[in-house]
C-alpha cells in the first residue's frame, strides 16, 4: 500500500520570501508519479507541479520547484517570492505507474502567506 | 480548458435520504474520480471509473455506489444517507494514459443531519 505523509498541518511564510513544505512517502514500487496540489479557498484543487520517479532532475515551474531524493523517499515542495495569493492548503500526492491513475493525498499542509 | 462541473456547491439532507451527487466533465475523459475530504485526512477514493458502465472500489466504498451511463458524467449516490458521510466530495477526472494529471471540480460540501 501507499502512504503520503505532510507532516506540518500549518506554515506561514512572509510575502516575498521563500517557503518549503515536506512530504514524504512509502511504496515499494519504483516507478511512480508524484505531485503536488493547491486547494485555494475557492476549493478548486490546482495542479502546481509534477515529478517523474525515474527523472534525476527536479521539476521547476515558475516559482515552484521540488526537491525529489527518491532513495530518502522525499518529495519537498519549495515556493520562491512568495505571493498572497499562494495561501492555500497544498496536497502532496502520489500516483502508480499501472493500473488506474488513482491519486493516493497527503493530509495536506495549510499555507499562509503575511503580507 | 478542462471543466469538471459538480452540480451542487452545497447539499443538506435528512438521515435515510437517497443522495445523488453528480459530476461531469467536457474533455471526453477516460478516466473519473470520486474523492471524500475531510480534515486531516486528506482526500480518500471513495470509487472511480475508466469507462462507461465500468467502477471500481476505492479505499472507502462502504455506503456508496456510483453510476457511470455516458462517458462525461459519473453520479455518486448514497443509498441512505448518514452523518458520517458529512462531508467535502471532490469530482476529478483525466486522460486515460499513465501521468495524466487529473483535473478536479470546486467540490460539494454535503451535510447530512
Amino acid at each position: 500500500a501507499q502512504t503520503v505523509t505532510q507532516s506540518q498541518p500549518e506554515m506561514s511564510v512572509q510575502e516575498a520570501e521563500t517557503v518549503t513544505l515536506s512530504c514524504t512517502y512509502d511504496t515499494s514500487e519504483n516507478n511512480y508519479y508524484l505531485f503536488w496540489y493547491k486547494q485555494p479557498p475557492s476549493r478548486q484543487m490546482i495542479l502546481v507541479i509534477r515529478q517523474e520517479a525515474y527523472k534525476q532532475q527536479n521539476a521547476t515551474e515558475n516559482r515552484f520547484s521540488v526537491n525529489f531524493q527518491k532513495a530518502a523517499k522525499s518529495f519537498s515542495l519549495k515556493i520562491s517570492d512568495s505571493q498572497l495569493g499562494d495561501t492555500a492548503m497544498y496536497f502532496c500526492a502520489f500516483m502508480k505507474q499501472t493500473g488506474a491513475n488513482n491519486l493516493f493525498f497527503g493530509t495536506g499542509t495549510r499555507l499562509t502567506v503575511i503580507p | 480548458d478542462v471543466k469538471v462541473t459538480q452540480s451542487s456547491r452545497y447539499l443538506v439532507k435528512r438521515t435515510g435520504e437517497k443522495v445523488f451527487l453528480e459530476c461531469v466533465q467536457d474533455m471526453d475523459h477516460e478516466n473519473m474520480f470520486w474523492y471524500r475530504q475531510d480534515p486531516g485526512l486528506g482526500l480518500r477514493l471513495i470509487y472511480f471509473s475508466y469507462d462507461v458502465k465500468m467502477k471500481e472500489k476505492g479505499d472507502i466504498p462502504e455506503g456508496y455506489s456510483v453510476s457511470r451511463e455516458k462517458k462525461e458524467r459519473f453520479s455518486l449516490i448514497l443509498e441512505s444517507a448518514s452523518t458520517n458521510q458529512t462531508s467535502m466530495y471532490l469530482c476529478a477526472s483525466c486522460i486515460g494514459t499513465y501521468n495524466s494529471p487529473l483535473h478536479f471540480g470546486n467540490g460539494t460540501r454535503l451535510t447530512v443531519t
